[in-house]
């Protein structure tokens, strides 16, 4: 029973274009969503997230779109960098934050930027 | 300085026996967790531990128990070690209902022969 799934396992995308990738749910008790990245052989690390409250959130060349309606979010990256390809993990908490309960983590997709 | 370290980072050992993975988090976050990716990449949290209060998720094995000698440690056991437990197994901690954000350890690779 994936709550968090992010359908597409990698995605290729030239240096300097738009990246998007995608994560649909399910639990609509969820409540705040992030976006962490990770590199082989390392832990994820924190990249960006929005609450419910919003439908968009900017960080610099990283944007996240939340449309609660269809229970989807998107994470923009533009202009795309080589130091970007990584594993990136969709993730979703209820009731305003992590808290005792963790997140939960959608499945990954391995973005690859290509020179 | 590193947030939150484990170790080992790897290890292979045989099936039936026990072992521990140790995790410290210098952060002074109140909640510690230990999550486990298996081969299908999956991150699943097995535990939550917050002021002495410890969350299990339903689906983990009772030879898995963590065990938290302070605020700032929380060791993974693992008895009577099964094939299927071979996986990449994170620390993580967090400030508690503050923005849901988890920093994370390296992982620790653990191989069952």
């Amino acid at each position: 029973d994936q709550q968090v799934k992010q359908n597409s396992p990698s995605l290729s995308v030239q240096e300097g274009r738009i990246s998007i990738l995608n994560c649909d749910y399910t639990n609509s008790m969820f409540d705040y969503f992030l976006w962490y990245k990770k590199y082989p052989a390392e832990g994820p690390t924190f990249l960006i997230s929005i609450s419910s409250i919003k439908d968009k959130n900017e960080d610099g060349r990283f944007t996240v779109f939340l449309n609660k309606s269809a229970k989807h979010l998107s994470l923009h990256i533009v202009p795309s960098q080589p130091g970007d390809s990584a594993v990136y993990f969709c993730a979703a908490s209820g009731l305003g934050g992590g808290g005792a309960d963790g997140l939960t983590f959608g499945k990954g997709t391995h973005l690859i930027i290509q020179p | 300085d590193t947030a939150v370290s484990q170790t080992p980072k790897y290890l292979v050992t045989q099936m039936g026996n026990d072992k521990s993975i140790k995790c410290e988090q210098n952060l002074g976050h109140d909640t510690m967790y230990w999550y486990k990716q298996d081969s299908k990449k999956f991150l699943k949290i097995m535990f939550s531990y917050n002021n002495k209060e410890l969350i299990i998720n339903e689906t983990v094995p009772n030879r898995f128990s963590p065990k938290s000698p302070d605020k700032a440690h929380l060791n993974l056991h693992i008895n009577s070690l099964e094939l299927g437990d071979s996986a990449v197994y994170f620390c993580a901690s967090s400030q508690e209902l503050v923005s849901g954000e988890l920093f994370f350890g390296e992982g620790s690779r653990l191989t069952v022969l």
